[in-house]
């Protein structure tokens, strides 16, 4: 079994709907972060939390909102989503320690289309 | 100035052909670098990390960091079809010591090895 699950993996929704992406890891780390990717941009962070209680406003958070819910499980949502919010959104995970610990391992992907 | 930037390419290079791709930095503080593998649709896999200035080799793959010119590199040697992909260099910030725990992310590299 992958490490690092998406769930979806593909989405299509509408303008204006609120949509939810999940994300589960079997790793055991701590850290774990949303990215997306928009083709030419590289990765951009939204979210990331370093623990259940601490969550983090990345470079582009507008528009989202996270949820940590375990160790394991950190979700993303678009309160409304609109179509520039259209992407590839990866999560990711690092173990807490020394830099050289925090190898982020990155998971499937899930593939939004906002019409 | 983006804070990690590089060639976007595409960059072709033959078949057993030594494929070398670039990465400049902005932040004098970091740490540890990152090359990350992404194929078209799939998700990153981390390829190489480095840490101290030098040569860094692990089979076809060496990384090269020189923090003093704020830049790190990749050579592939004995290019493959199959490396045909995108390159993302990343970058951990630090200051005095303690980690961000945070990667920023350059837009990629798009390496394509013909036959």
């Amino acid at each position: 079994d992958a490490d690092v699950t998406q769930t979806p993996r593909n989405r299509i929704t509408k303008t204006g709907k609120r949509i939810m992406l999940e994300c589960s890891q079997t790793k055991g780390h701590d850290r774990m972060y949303w990215y997306r990717q928009d083709p030419g941009l590289g990765l951009r962070l939204i979210y990331y939390s370093f623990d259940v209680k601490d969550i983090n406003k990345g470079e582009i958070s507008d528009g989202y909102s996270v949820s940590r819910q375990a160790q394991a499980k950190f979700s993303l949502s678009l309160e409304s989503a609109i179509p520039n919010q259209t992407a590839l959104y990866f999560c990711a995970t690092s173990e807490t320690g020394t830099p050289k610990e925090e190898t982020q391992y990155f998971g499937p992907g899930t593939r939004l289309l906002v019409l | 100035q983006k804070e990690v930037e590089q060639n976007s390419g595409p960059l072709s290079v033959p078949e057993g052909a030594i494929a070398s791709l670039n990465c400049t930095y902005s932040d004098r503080g970091s740490q540890s670098f990152f090359w990350y593998r992404q194929y078209s649709g799939k998700s990153p896999e981390l390829i190489m990390s480095i840490y101290s200035n030098g040569d860094k080799e692990d089979g076809r793959f060496t990384a090269q960091l020189n923090k003093a010119s704020q830049y790190v590199s990749l050579l592939i040697r004995d290019s493959q079809p199959s490396d045909s992909a995108t390159y993302l260099c990343a970058v951990n910030a630090n200051a005095g010591g303690t980690s961000y725990g945070k990667l920023t992310f350059g837009q990629g590299t798009i390496l394509t090895v013909h036959p």
